[in-house]
């Protein structure tokens, strides 16, 4: 399967401030990535859908302004929670989507744990 | 029409056992179901996947079942080991619809008892 990478794997940060976090595909250009939050003994919840070169796709009730997302490369998206508070303290998760052999095929990252003081 | 129904929710089997968890779902227009495998404080790692022109598949000790008609898809994981001990989606997904973007079952928690 697809390599993912997520950095960082945790963080922790004051309430107010933006956290950035980037999702790398590592073996092969993802046209399609997703984001995901999961929060403790719960199902991955569908934040958002990122392309490549246009404004990502958001999920119904996820604020777009709060969760800012970038797919400027076929390998790089990101994240950026703004202005965090504990309440989005939570586990994210990036997946790619296959664009190959196995084209419905989605490959997770290892997660990034945020917790916001 | 969206949703994916999983149990149950959490599973308790002894090591040689067989697992077996259930979903359910009612939008005949999903053609992707994949089945994932996460461990604690990790992303998920697919396990398994099958589409529904076909009923079983089978790699390894883990094969899924696969029934159209009453629109529900299983995972059997034959000789439970305590090494299989974690939580388990199923997931369903449309090919030409919404972008591939996965619907996640509830998860179950398995436990392999030695």
């Amino acid at each position: 399967g697809a390599v993912v990478s997520q950095h960082p794997s945790r963080v922790i940060c004051k309430s107010g401030t933006s956290v950035k976090i980037e999702c790398r595909s590592l073996d092969f250009q993802a046209t399609t990535m997703f984001w995901y939050r999961q929060f403790p003994k719960q199902s991955l919840m569908l934040m958002a859908t990122s392309n490549e070169g246009s404004k990502a796709t958001y999920e119904q009730g996820v604020e777009k302004d709060k969760f800012l997302i970038n797919h400027a490369s076929l390998t790089l998206s990101t994240l950026t929670v703004t202005s965090a508070h504990p309440e989005d303290s939570s586990f994210y998760i990036c997946s790619v989507l296959s664009s190959g052999g196995a084209p419905d095929t989605q490959y997770f990252g290892p997660g990034t744990r945020l917790t916001v003081l | 029409q969206q949703q994916v129904k999983q149990s149950p929710q959490s599973l308790i089997v002894q090591k040689g056992g067989i697992s077996i968890i259930n979903c359910a779902y009612e939008n005949t227009a999903f053609d992707y179901f994949p089945w994932y495998q996460q461990f604690p404080g990790k992303g998920p790692a697919l396990l398994i996947a099958i589409r529904p022109d076909v009923s079983e598949k089978k790699e390894g000790r883990f094969t899924i079942s696969f029934n159209k008609s009453a629109k529900q898809f299983s995972l059997h994981i034959m000789d439970s080991q305590p090494g299989d001990s974690a939580t388990y989606f199923c997931a369903a997904s449309m090919r030409y619809n919404q972008g591939g973007k996965l619907i996640f079952g509830q998860g179950t928690e398995l436990s392999v008892k030695p």
